[in-house]
Order: structure tokens, then C-alpha cells, then sequence
């Protein structure tokens, strides 16, 4: 069954570090997402992303934050200067339709800022 | 934006006994309701999920139900299994291409 794969699984940084999170969608999935869950709370969305750009965002996506599609394959979420509040786990998702399908979530990464 | 509330925040049931775990949602334009499941460390997987044009889904133990004029969709799960505690949580999702919403979460404990 095909699957989202994220890696790291875990990341260790420190404050004010560069964080690269990635994520290899489903092959034929069109719509990419990142969501975070901190420890014991529920999971927030962070930013949709179809197309080559960004369709959604939300207000913790904020300028600290970007997300690339590198190649035919990958999609990163990038931190620029990591703070404690960014401790999480970060999930993948993807989904072949935007407007009616299934979100499809990655194993998720888990990043502990020091 | 969509705001989900998701009640109760934890559950224990014994084994055998049915649970059931409630959403309401803020938005009436949301159209899709799913439901996941995530275990310990691991990511949300989707269990079951409900369109705005059908009341009521069952698949094998699991049902949810929606009231679009209440703004509110259940799960239930029936002769629960240990095999079925995790964090359990509801989404709602508006027209177009908006992202899901996520509700709080609840934890449920199936005791043998």
C-alpha cells in the first residue's frame, strides 16, 4: 500500500539552528501538506501546497517558516531559526484531490528544539 | 475560520462496551467529517469518514453520524477491543481546497 514517508523520524536542534523536514508524498497525490501536533494537543495545520505554491496557510506558517517542492518526488518544510515553541511533531500529509479526498499522513517527525 | 470541538477528552470503556465520541463543528459550509486514529508515535489514520449529503456511515464496528443542522457528527464504536485505545480524533473540512480542522483529541481506553 503506498504510503507518506517523512524523514528524520527525530531531530534534535539547537535554538536558533536551521531545521530541513522531509517528506516523499504518494506518487500520484497533487496536494501536500504539514501539520504539527505538540506534545498531548491536537493537530494544527500549518500550510497547504499545490501546484508549485502555497494554497493555505495558517498563522503559526509565519515568516520563519517555507516549504519547497526540490523535485518530482520531494516536499520540505523548512524552519529558519528554530525556538523552543517549535518543539513538535511534525506530520506530512497528501491527498490526490484538494476538494474531496483523503488526507494520507506520514509517520511524522519529531523535532525537539534545546 | 472552521473550529472543531471534540468531547469527551478521555474514555475508558471495558472491553465489550460501546464507546462514543462527539464533534461539533463551526462552519456550515464544512462538507467532509473524517475521523482518525493515532497510536502512540505514530501519524493519524484515517477510519472512517462522512460527506454532508449522508446522515449516517457504518463500516463493521465503527458508525458516525452527522447533523448538519446541529453542526455536530459522532463516532461509535461498538464491542469495543483493547486493540481499539488510542487518541482518536475528528476533522472538518471546508469547500474548495481549504485544510482540515482538526478537533482536540480523545483518549480512549478499552480495559480487557
Amino acid at each position: 500500500e503506498p504510503e507518506v514517508t517523512q524523514t528524520p523520524s527525530h531531530q534534535v536542534t539547537q535554538m536558533g539552528q536551521e531545521v530541513i523536514l522531509r517528506c516523499v508524498p504518494i506518487s500520484n497525490h497533487l496536494y501536500f501538506y504539514w501539520y504539527r501536533q505538540i506534545l498531548g494537543q491536537k493537530v494544527e495545520f500549518l500550510v497547504s501546497f499545490y501546484n508549485n505554491e502555497i494554497s493555505e496557510k495558517s498563522e503559526i506558517f509565519d515568516d520563519q517558516f517555507s516549504v519547497e517542492r526540490p523535485d518530482g518526488s520531494n516536499f520540505t518544510l523548512k524552519i529558519r531559526s528554530t525556538k523552543l515553541e517549535d518543539s513538535a511533531m511534525y506530520f506530512c500529509a497528501s491527498s490526490e484531490s484538494g476538494v474531496t479526498g483523503e488526507l494520507f499522513f506520514g509517520e511524522g517527525s519529531r523535532l525537539t528544539v534545546l | 475560520g472552521e473550529n472543531v470541538e471534540q468531547h469527551p477528552s478521555t474514555l475508558s470503556v471495558q472491553e465489550g462496551d460501546s464507546a462514543v465520541i462527539k464533534c461539533t463543528y463551526s462552519d456550515s459550509a464544512s462538507n467532509y467529517f473524517p475521523w482518525y486514529k493515532q497510536e502512540l508515535g505514530k501519524g493519524p489514520q484515517l477510519i472512517i469518514d462522512i460527506r454532508s449529503n449522508v446522515g449516517e456511515k457504518k463500516d463493521q464496528r465503527i458508525a458516525v453520524t452527522l447533523n448538519k443542522t446541529a453542526k455536530h457528527f459522532s463516532l461509535h464504536i461498538t464491542e469495543t477491543q483493547p486493540e481499539d485505545s488510542a487518541v482518536y480524533f475528528c476533522a472538518a473540512k471546508g469547500t474548495g481546497r481549504r485544510a482540515l480542522t482538526f478537533g482536540s483529541g480523545t483518549r480512549l481506553q478499552v480495559q480487557p
